[in-house]
């Protein structure tokens, strides 16, 4: 059973690009968390997704940022017009039900130049 | 809201040496689980331990313990006798039963074994 697969591993983007993160959940998952680490931070929430809903939204930035997580497919993490500030790891985590442990994917770094 | 502090930015001991990580934390829902996490240089994040409120027994796995106490909102990670691959970031992590297993995190110590 794979673990949570994230992709890209590491996304260089130009400033104004849009930046597309990836995250397949573990077979049978269907929850879906992202966090942000900006650099020598902690880890905050972003975003809680359950296939085809967003569930909780309250740590997304309000502009630039959507998150999708469709009925077939990873979900999507995405950036529009990226700032230097965007530059940050970004974790996905999955688990199988409400109030289970999640398990963490590798992380996408993203690095705005 | 709930809060999770970890007020060792860094920590930096000689390897052989017994380390404890301490955690802190706020919530006012009684049902509730506690994590750590290491973070080394590579920067993926390995689960080490996950409590629920309910459990205040301290847990022994090889050269790590944990010991949560309720009545001071702590969850203490000890190393012993660490060695220079137990260098990372350590992070506590909270979640609630509300809230799925949506985490808060600490921001983290740095522990650095030296040889």
């Amino acid at each position: 059973n794979a673990g949570v697969m994230q992709n890209p591993r590491h996304l260089v983007r130009r400033r104004g690009q849009e930046a597309r993160l990836r995250c397949s959940p573990m077979k049978g998952h269907s929850h879906v968390y992202w966090y942000r680490q900006l650099p020598e931070e902690g880890l905050k929430f972003m975003v809680y997704l359950q296939k085809e809903n967003i569930i909780d939204e309250s740590g997304m930035p309000k502009e630039r940022f959507s998150a999708e997580f469709p009925k077939e497919g990873p979900s999507i993490l995405r950036i529009q017009q990226v700032v230097r500030g965007d530059s940050a790891a970004y974790f996905c985590a999955s688990s199988p039900r409400h109030g289970t442990k999640a398990f963490f994917g590798q992380g996408t770094r993203l690095t705005v130049v | 809201a709930q809060k999770v502090t970890q007020a060792q930015t860094e920590i930096s001991v000689v390897e052989k040496e017994d380390v404890t990580l301490d955690c802190v934390y706020e919530t006012r829902d009684t049902t509730y689980y506690l994590f750590w996490y290491k973070q080394p240089p590579s920067g993926e994040l390995v689960f080490l331990i996950r409590r629920n409120s309910f459990d205040e027994q301290n847990e022994i796995s090889g050269r790590y313990s944990w010991n949560f106490q309720k009545s001071t909102s702590s969850f203490n990670f000890t190393i012993t006798a660490s060695q220079v691959v137990d260098s990372a970031v350590y992070f506590c992590a909270l979640s609630l039963e509300t809230s799925g297993s949506r985490l808060t995190f600490g921001e983290g110590t740095q522990l650095t074994v030296n040889p």
